[in-house]
């Protein structure tokens, strides 16, 4: 069972251009959503994330967007720049109890963005 | 930064040998884990710990097994290492961000090859 699903493999798109990528998710007790970015050869970095109260969050030139009744979120990134290329990851965040930082990630698959000069 | 030392970062190895690979935290961080990442599977958790000598498995924790004797060290052992366990595997830690609550902070990865 695929809790986390980024359905698109990879993403082509023009520098100064808007990046769109998509996360569907099935799991209704997710109380946060983030988003990360992997270079080859490097661990990955925390991006963005929204609550699950949330419909949106922006931090500079990205920002996350959840529509939870369609289970659905997207990170938009504008414009997009050439170092911007990476895989990016969806993840859905739950708790795990016992109190402090026990959280779980559940993640996608991953999306490769090529942004093109 | 999350201060997150992984060794060895590359590793050859034969089938059936044991592979170890170290977890080093240096802010006194209570829960560590440890990830795979492999083509078409994303991040798939192996095991966690939550404390010292407190430790759980993950979605894919047949054939690892871990161990935390200290709080800065978080190991991940393949007793017997096999083909299917050439991965990249990434040691994390749960702490808070500012900009985000908690939020769990990567190492930068160790590629594993079982030859």
């Amino acid at each position: 069972d695929q809790q986390v699903k980024q359905n698109s493999p990879s993403l082509s798109v023009q520098e100064g251009r808007i990046s769109i990528l998509n996360c569907d998710y099935t799991n209704s007790m997710f109380d946060y959503f983030l988003w990360y970015k992997k270079y080859p050869a490097e661990g990955p970095t925390f991006l963005i994330s929204i609550s699950s109260i949330k419909d949106k969050n922006e931090d500079g030139r990205f920002t996350v967007f959840l529509n939870k009744s369609a289970k659905h979120l997207s990170l938009h990134i504008v414009p997009s720049q050439p170092g911007d290329s990476a895989v990016y990851f969806c993840a859905g965040r739950t708790y795990r109890g016992s109190g402090g930082s026990n959280y779980k990630l559940t993640f996608g698959k991953g999306t490769l963005l090529t942004v093109n000069p | 930064d999350a201060g997150i030392t992984q060794s060895p970062r590359h590793k050859v190895t034969e089938t059936g040998t044991p592979v170890t690979l170290r977890c080093h935290q240096t802010e006194n961080h209570r829960y560590m884990y440890w990830y795979r990442q492999d083509p078409g599977h994303g991040l798939r958790l192996i095991h966690y710990s939550y404390g010292v000598k407190d430790t759980d498995k993950g979605e894919v924790s047949d054939g690892y097994s871990v161990s935390r004797s200290k709080t800065e060290d978080f190991l991940l052992t393949l007793e017997s290492a096999t083909s299917s366990q050439t991965s990249v595997y990434f040691c994390a830690i749960s702490a808070i961000s500012g900009r985000s609550g908690n939020t769990i902070y990567f190492g930068e990865g160790s590629w594993l090859t079982v030859v």
